[in-house]
C-alpha cells in the first residue's frame, strides 16, 4: 500500500517561513492535498491540488510537489498557524484515499 | 453543511450505524467519505462512496465489517459498522470527497464529528 512520511514535528519562529514535507513514492504523478487541524477541531483543506489554495485561505499558505516529495510551505508564520498538518493523496493502484501521519507546527 | 450521528458506547463486538446529513450542495454530485480519527492520533481515512452508489471502497482494516451507503433524496450517508473493536474507537468524520471522480478536489467540507467509543 502507498505510504506517505511526513516530519513528526517542525518548530519554527514567529514571521519566519515553514515547510513541511510529505514523501512517498513518485508523490509528484498523484494530486497531494494538505489539512491543518486546531486542538478539538475537525481539519480545514488548506491546499488542494498540489498548489490550489480554497477560498479564505491566506496566500501565506502554498504547496509544491515534485519527485518523491511534497512541501506545504507557510509563510510570515502567525501564532494561529499552530496546528498539526496532514498530507493526502489518492492512490489509484488500490482505490484508496491515504494520509500522512501529520506533523505538529509549533510556533515558538 | 454535514452532520453526523449515532456515534455513542458500544460493546466489543457489537454494532453501531452512523448517519450523516447534507445541506447546502448537491449531494447526489459529490463522491462521499468517512473519515476516522482515534484519540490523539492521526486521521485515517475509512471509507468512500459514488454517488450513485456504484462503487465503493474500504479500508481494509474495516472491510467486511463495515458497510457504507448513501440516500440521495433524503442527502443522507451512513456508515454500518458490526464486529467492533477497540481500535475502532475514534471520532468519526463525514466528508464531501471528489466531484468528477478524478480526485483532485481534497475534502473541502467536514462534518464536526461523532464519537464512537468501544470498550466493555
Amino acid at each position: 500500500s502507498y505510504v506517505l512520511t511526513q516530519p513528526p514535528s517542525v518548530s519554527v519562529a514567529p514571521g519566519k517561513t515553514a515547510r513541511i514535507t510529505c514523501g512517498g513514492n513518485s508523490i509528484g504523478s498523484k494530486s497531494v492535498h494538505w489539512y491543518q487541524q486546531k486542538p478539538g477541531q475537525a481539519p480545514v483543506l488548506v491546499i488542494f491540488y498540489d498548489t490550489d489554495r480554497p477560498s479564505g485561505i491566506p496566500e501565506r499558505f502554498s504547496g509544491s510537489n515534485s519527485g518523491n516529495t511534497a512541501t506545504l510551505t507557510i509563510s510570515r508564520v502567525e501564532a494561529g498557524d499552530e496546528a498539526d498538518y496532514y498530507c493526502q493523496v489518492w492512490d489509484s493502484s488500490s482505490d484508496h484515499w491515504v494520509f500522512g501521519g501529520g506533523t505538529k507546527l509549533t510556533v515558538l | 453543511q454535514l452532520v453526523e450521528s449515532g456515534g455513542g458506547l458500544v460493546q466489543p463486538g457489537g454494532s453501531l450505524r452512523l448517519s450523516c446529513a447534507a445541506s447546502g450542495f448537491t449531494f447526489s454530485s459529490y463522491w462521499m467519505s468517512w473519515v476516522r480519527q482515534a484519540p490523539g492520533k492521526g486521521l485515517e481515512w475509512v471509507a468512500n462512496i459514488k454517488q450513485d452508489g456504484s462503487e465503493k471502497y474500504y479500508v481494509d482494516s474495516v472491510k467486511g465489517r463495515f458497510s457504507i451507503s448513501r440516500d440521495n433524496a433524503k442527502k443522507l450517508l451512513s456508515l454500518q459498522m458490526s464486529g467492533l473493536r477497540a481500535e475502532d474507537s475514534a471520532v468519526y468524520y463525514c466528508v464531501r470527497d471528489s466531484y468528477g471522480g478524478d480526485f483532485v478536489e481534497g475534502f473541502d467540507y467536514w462534518g464536526p464529528g461523532t464519537l464512537v467509543t468501544v470498550s466493555s
